[in-house]
């Protein structure tokens, strides 16, 4: 089955430290990948998405995304963490159903933690 | 933002009861998906549209059903809920999956069974 997995159930990291939050896939042919942040009692935001190209992909709010085949990864970084930054952030994959539409498939989530 | 409405936001409900938790758009997108959110499990897909009468099931449909009657309304069903069905349930819409895919969430509702 095609799918992600984000092996941490949180990352803590002090105000103005880089940041990662990981994300592996397992899908057959080339991966969309995806990364959403969600706000307390709020809907999930669209952070940034990898098709095909450059390996690094730049998104909202100052964060980047790694793309690396061999390692099957997809990691989430910022050089700089804010403690506006913390959130529950969720790793995503393109995945086809038999009826030919796409879906998203979600990881379970890192909640993310930025001490002052 | 999208403009994506969920209604109700909040409800609280007994097992056995009916329950109908509409969507409603108006960027005029194709797509529509019901997921629902649980600690430990992140999103899991209820069901999705691709069109007006046209809805397929996702990973976790069984006790639920879904309608579309038009391109800017997608209404989820509990027709008997359960605490099972204790969730936060999220619409989301996308303009094209043929093309990058991503999807625009709302703000989602969240239900209680009793």
């Amino acid at each position: 089955a095609q799918s992600v997995a984000q092996p941490e159930d949180q990352v803590n990291v002090a105000e103005g430290n880089p940041l990662t939050v990981k994300c592996t896939y397992s899908v057959s042919g080339n991966p969309y990948l995806f990364w959403y942040v969600q706000y307390p009692n709020r809907g999930l935001q669209f952070l940034l998405k990898y098709i095909t190209g450059d390996n690094l992909v730049k998104g909202s709010y100052g964060f980047e995304a790694e793309f690396n085949k061999s390692q099957t990864s997809f990691h989430l970084k910022k050089p700089s963490a804010l403690v506006s930054d913390s959130a529950l952030y969720f790793c995503a994959v393109r995945v086809y159903a038999d009826s030919g539409y796409s879906t998203l498939t979600f990881g379970k989530g890192t909640m993310l933690l930025v001490s002052p | 933002d999208a403009g994506i409405t969920q209604s109700p936001r909040h409800k609280v409900t007994e097992t056995g009861t009916p329950v109908t938790l509409r969507c409603h758009q108006t960027e005029n997108h194709r797509y529509m998906y019901w997921y629902r959110q649980d600690p430990g499990h992140g999103l899991r897909l209820i069901h999705y549209s691709y069109g007006v009468k046209d809805t397929d099931k996702g990973e976790v449909s069984d006790g639920y059903s879904v309608s579309r009657s038009k391109t800017e309304d997608f209404l989820l069903t509990l027709e008997s809920a359960t605490s099972s069905q204790t969730s936060v349930y999220f619409c989301a819409i996308s303009e094209s999956t043929r093309n990058t895919g991503e999807l625009f969430f709302g703000e989602g509702s969240r239900l209680t069974v009793l």
